[in-house]
């Protein structure tokens, strides 16, 4: 079993739509992570985040720690953010320092 | 200012030879990562580095796959021999402090380097 789940696996959207990607994680965290690839393989860090919630732009990342469940949110959807969204949870304790992640979600938004 | 700094961004081998990867830290990032990622697996932590010393080596798969980091400025990722099922996307990443601690202190990953072993 992975210590961490994402869902769903892929997500196709029309322009303009509303995103949600969720992840489930099974371990003792001190933060999780939302990192998006896009196409060309780059990985870039989007929000690390231990409670609550944070905002970007139009994207949203909440966290709920006695459910172990974080959501990601695209609002107003467009084609330049189709690519795959990768959840990761840094690991407490004894763990501190590994990275956890999810299988990732790819996301293509049609315009 | 530069980012993570990773090369060869492409590699093409032979079966059995020797693999070396490279990686350049953000400057005064004192933890350096290495990941392989591949469609079986998705990302995995490879080994992390702090200071320069070796914390966390326990997802190097095996013998085969050793990292260094001779200074705070350079590491290299070898495998030898290789073999076909190495072939995967191997990303370097640096941050400040070690992931989940200090406020707003994300890794910031390397382009990748494309390793196919035929």
């Amino acid at each position: 079993k992975n210590e961490v789940e994402q869902s769903p696996q892929n997500l196709t959207a029309q322009e303009g739509e509303f995103i949600t990607i969720n992840c489930s994680y099974s371990v003792g965290i001190s933060a999780l992570h939302w990192l998006q690839q896009h196409p060309g393989g780059g990985i870039v860090s989007l929000f690390m985040l231990s409670s609550g919630k944070k905002k970007h732009g139009r994207l949203i990342a909440t966290i709920n720690i006695q459910e172990k469940h974080s959501s990601l949110h695209i609002t107003a959807s467009h084609p330049r953010d189709s690519a795959v969204y990768i959840c990761a949870v840094s690991g407490g304790g004894s763990t501190l320092g590994r990275l956890y992640f999810g299988r990732g979600t790819q996301l293509t938004v049609w315009p | 200012d530069a980012g993570v700094i990773q090369s060869p961004r492409h590699e093409v081998t032979e079966m059995g030879q020797e693999v070396t990867l490279r990686c350049k830290p953000i400057s005064g990032h004192d933890y350096l990562f290495w990941y392989r990622q591949t469609m079986m697996r998705g990302l995995e932590l490879l080994i992390y580095f702090n200071n320069n010393v070796p914390i966390d080596d326990s997802g190097m798969p095996e013998d085969r796959f050793s990292a260094k980091m001779p200074n705070a400025s350079f590491s290299t990722l070898k495998i030898q021999p290789s073999e076909p099922r190495d072939s995967a996307v191997y990303f370097c990443a640096s941050s400040l402090t070690p992931p989940g601690t200090g406020i707003n202190q994300p890794q910031h990953f390397g382009d990748g380097t494309r390793l196919s072993i035929l």
